[in-house]
């Protein structure tokens, strides 16, 4: 079976300072982990994806997530937010192999302070 | 190219009343999935197809939740009778065969 957890439901940081989204996995077999990004009344976007092959994994917009399995995270970040990056962002995983269901965690909301 | 299309966008219904929404998949991708997302929450997988075959219904409430992808393409997820917990978001994806999932805008559902 797979899960996530993220931690902390909701992140505040100021405009130009580092965004840092916690995620945490559990996983039977070796995962594909995923982060995707909703804006307010739109669909998910995926921004970058975890795919067995490189542990640092560079995605859209700046961001680029660490996938260290000794600690089963697989943490978001971006060195310096925009008022843009603001919404909602969830991290998933699927089995590397057979079914590819997404398992999402709950979400984290980015607000970006000017 | 253009992306999955979902409709209706918004719909608010009375409990009880029968309700349907419709996704139509990017164009050769034979994989469609429909996922629910409450209110704060992250997707919930309700039903994936490969092709016109659903191949994991495992977590769709079969008593009053159903679904179709007739030739393998557009996609309809019927709800009826809703009732006022059906209140949710409903996400339709597809993809081509385990490939990214590509999400499309989604139908916002209110039941009154």
């Amino acid at each position: 079976a797979q899960s996530v957890t993220q931690l902390g439901s909701h992140v505040s940081v100021s405009e130009g300072a580092l965004v840092l989204l916690r995620c945490n996995y559990s996983s039977s077999v070796p995962p594909y982990l995923f982060w995707y990004v909703q804006y307010p009344n739109q669909g998910l976007q995926l921004l970058l994806k975890y795919t067995s092959a490189a542990t640092l994994v560079k995605g859209i917009n700046g961001f680029e997530a660490e996938f260290k399995k000794s600690e089963t995270s697989f943490h978001l970040t971006k060195p310096s937010a925009h008022m843009s990056d603001a919404a909602e962002y969830f991290c998933a995983v699927s089995a590397l192999t057979g079914a590819n269901n997404l398992f999402f965690g709950t979400g984290t909301r980015l607000t970006v302070i000017p | 190219e253009a992306g999955v299309v979902q409709s209706p966008r918004y719909k608010i219904i009375e409990k009880k009343q029968p309700v349907a929404f419709w996704c139509n998949p990017i164009s050769g991708h034979n994989t469609l999935y429909w996922y629910l997302q409450n209110l704060g929450q992250g997707p919930e997988l309700l039903i994936r197809y490969e092709n016109e075959e659903a191949v994991d219904d495992s977590q769709l409430p079969k008593d009053r939740f159903s679904a179709e992808r007739l030739k393998g393409v557009d996609s309809t997820l019927k709800i009826q009778p809703a009732e006022l917990g059906d209140s949710a978001v409903y996400l339709c994806a597809s993809s081509l065969d385990a490939g990214e999932a590509f999400f499309g805008q989604g139908t916002r559902l209110t039941v009154v």
